[in-house]
């Protein structure tokens, strides 16, 4: 989810479970999709990509899908750990555009034991 | 080991007075950036360079300069005119021409101006 302010949309996972975090991008003509992982005072690290003439990308217990159709995003991670606590953010990247991205706001997610 | 280094990680100014923050890369990427972080909101695009000796406004460019001498080097000042240069500050780098558009990212740094 997407969110202005102070209070990031949270999630609260249990660990062991699965987690799904959701974006809405912007742009139809967008060709490229990214997730990022923000922990607590950290730079965000690269998670998985997917480009648009892509439905599902699957990485290590992370799956990213994308619905061209009503323009969204999700990022799926299996069996949640502590260490999955962070900040996740998505980005498009406009189809004329050589390399900037556009970032959400980001999902705050938080796994409990 | 291969990365993008900011420094310092905490900084501290006076308002009124201009502050450069460093960002470093060996990585020999040729495009660079810098954003801006405030709490709960996504990273805004501050200044990108795609090569050496170029560089581009993003979108928040109003009270920040850049300079892009080398390939490994981008630093930023914030001067006294951003209003409000309390904030993340994050630097990032990419390949270009290339159909891989992941950014790299640094570790911050944290500006407060009282």
């Amino acid at each position: 989810g997407e969110s202005v302010g102070l209070h990031l949309p949270t999630l609260s996972v249990q660990e062991g479970d699965n987690s799904i975090i959701n974006c809405a991008y912007s742009n139809s003509a967008s060709d490229y999709f990214i997730w990022y992982k923000q922990e607590s005072g950290k730079g965000p690290q690269f998670i998985i990509d997917i480009r648009s003439n892509m439905d599902k990308r699957q990485g290590q217990r992370v799956t990213v899908l994308l619905n061209k159709t009503v323009k969204h995003l999700s990022l799926q991670i299996a069996a949640t750990q502590p260490g999955d606590s962070a900040v996740y953010f998505c980005a498009e990247k406009f189809g004329d555009s050589w390399g900037k991205l556009q970032f959400g706001a980001g999902t705050q997610v938080v796994v409990t034991p | 080991d291969g990365g993008i280094t900011q420094s310092p990680k905490y900084l501290f100014r006076k308002e009124g007075q201009n502050v450069t923050l460093s960002c470093e890369q060996n990585l020999n990427h040729d495009a660079m950036y810098w954003y801006r972080q405030d709490p709960g909101q996504g990273l805004r695009l501050i200044y990108y360079s795609q090569i050496v000796n170029d560089f581009q406004k993003g979108d928040i460019a109003e009270g920040y300069s850049v300079s892009r001498e080398k390939k490994e080097s981008f630093p930023l000042t914030v001067t006294s005119a951003q209003k409000n240069p309390t904030a993340f500050y994050l630097c990032a780098s990419s390949t270009t021409g290339t159909l891989a558009y992941e950014q790299y990212f640094g570790p911050g740094t944290r500006l407060t101006v009282t």
